[in-house]
């Protein structure tokens, strides 16, 4: 079956790195996909990744290995701001999204 | 600028009422869903359209019907309401042709159903 794992919750401190981790399992794969969603909002898109490797934009990096089924969000400097659930998506042979359950933030001062 | 808009942003109605979720885009985007999101779960889509005039299921479908007259409008509508369709429903729409699959979703509707 299709599946996306990556932890319920994470503490960070304000000024921080964080990486929040997920493994996928889907029938083909054809990107993986962050979006932040504050509480009560929508969610947003952060990242998009189809090839292994690091991408970076500005204080948030996105990591894919498609050998390992695995990627990891990486925030830098955190800010208050940054409170908020991420949530890994991973598109499949039909180019259908498969979600997490999201990965909730909590940063303290 | 609006992007999507979904109304309404939240409602209470009895079992066995019929409802339905609106949502408008003025994106142009030939692609629209809508999820359902519930607490511990990831979004599950309910139903698709890739472009006005067509629709598809996706993983949650039963108790829904959508329609898409036109590409700016897809609305959602729950024929009988049971309580398991208490939920946040999401509209979300994305263009076609980009690689990167990017959503873009409305506000959310909070729908609770006693």
């Amino acid at each position: 079956g299709q599946n996306i794992d990556q932890p319920t919750e994470m503490t960070a401190t304000e000024g921080a790195i964080v990486q929040i981790n997920c493994t996928y399992q889907t029938s083909g794969f054809n990107g993986l996909f962050w979006y932040q969603q504050h509480a009560g909002e929508a969610p947003t898109f952060l990242s998009y990744n189809v090839l292994d490797g690091l991408e970076e934009k500005g204080r948030f990096s996105s990591f894919l290995s498609r050998s390992k089924g695995y990627s990891y969000l990486l925030l830098k400097e955190l800010q208050m701001k940054d409170s908020a659930s991420y949530l890994c998506a991973s598109m499949d042979s039909n180019y259908q999204l498969i979600w997490g359950a999201g990965t909730k933030l909590i940063i303290k001062p | 600028i609006a992007g999507i808009t979904q109304a309404p942003t939240s409602q209470i109605l009895a079992a066995g009422r019929r409802m339905t979720l609106r949502c408008t885009q003025d994106m142009r985007h030939n692609a629209m869903y809508w999820y359902r999101q519930d607490l511990g779960l990831g979004l599950r889509l309910i139903h698709y359209s890739n472009t006005a005039g067509t629709t598809g299921k996706g993983e949650v479908p039963d108790g829904y019907s959508v329609s898409r007259a036109n590409t700016d409008d897809f609305p959602l509508t729950l024929a009988s309401a049971v309580p398991s369709q208490t939920s946040v429903y999401f509209c979300a729409s994305s263009r076609t042709g980009d690689v990167t699959g990017e959503l873009f979703f409305g506000e959310g509707s909070r729908l609770t159903v006693l």
